[in-house]
């Protein structure tokens, strides 16, 4: 089984730049969630979707940060404009059943300076 | 509010000394508790669900237990290669996860 793919491992910006983030979930999850881990902090939840409905939005900052799933299948996650409390690695992840738990991608470390 | 915090926030254990790692929780209406396992560079690695007092689940040289107010994962004769940050995972209605800070374990050779 393919695991979660992200993309890109690694991204650099200035501050006031925009960015975009990929992410492909295991095929057949239904449900697909965005994550924020800031260095030493667990991770925090910014949108999670099911199928390409959005069911919890609460913690996304919707001034800079958006979000989308077309298809139901891969998905989106941009900021724009970035800023430098934005430094973090953003997870993707994808399960089919959440008794079992996600499966998490590597991960798109992103660096605002 | 929903809480979870994880201690202690580092543990240096040599190899073969067995120790037990801490979650505590306050939260409203828990639907399970999950261990995961993170390596440098990586993303979270599911380990254990637990939904109930008293249930316990065994994995290799991890052992995990939950109780009405926490959650224990024990760490039996560890190897240098358990060295990860293990964070724990608490699921509330809606199927909102809220995780802890984690607790970054090394194993010394």
């Amino acid at each position: 089984e393919a695991g979660v793919a992200q993309s890109p491992r690694y991204k650099i910006i200035e501050k006031r730049q925009s960015v975009a983030f990929w992410c492909n979930p295991i095929s057949g999850h239904a449900t697909l969630y965005w994550y924020q881990q800031i260095l030493g902090q667990g991770p925090k939840l910014l949108i999670q979707f099911q199928n390409n409905g959005v069911v919890d939005d609460s913690q996304l900052p919707k001034d800079r940060f958006s979000a989308e799933r077309l298809k139901g299948v891969d998905s989106t996650l941009k900021i724009q404009p970035a800023k430098l409390e934005d430094s973090a690695v953003y997870l993707c992840a994808s399960s089919q059943d959440s008794n079992y738990g996600y499966t998490f991608g590597s991960g798109t470390r992103l660096t605002v300076v | 509010e929903d809480q979870v915090t994880q201690s202690p926030e580092a543990l240096r254990l040599q190899e073969g000394e067995s120790s037990s790692l801490n979650c505590s929780y306050t939260v409203s209406g828990l639907r399970g508790l999950f261990w995961y396992r993170q390596d440098p560079g990586k993303g979270p690695e599911f380990l254990f669900t637990l939904y109930s007092a008293g249930e316990e689940k065994e994995k290799e040289r991890l052992k995990a237990t939950l109780t009405k107010k926490e959650s224990f994962l024990h760490i039996t004769a560890p190897k240098p290669e358990d060295s990860a940050t293990y964070l724990c995972a608490v699921q509330v209605p809606g199927n909102q996860f809220y995780f802890g800070t984690g607790t970054s374990l090394t194993v010394i050779p």
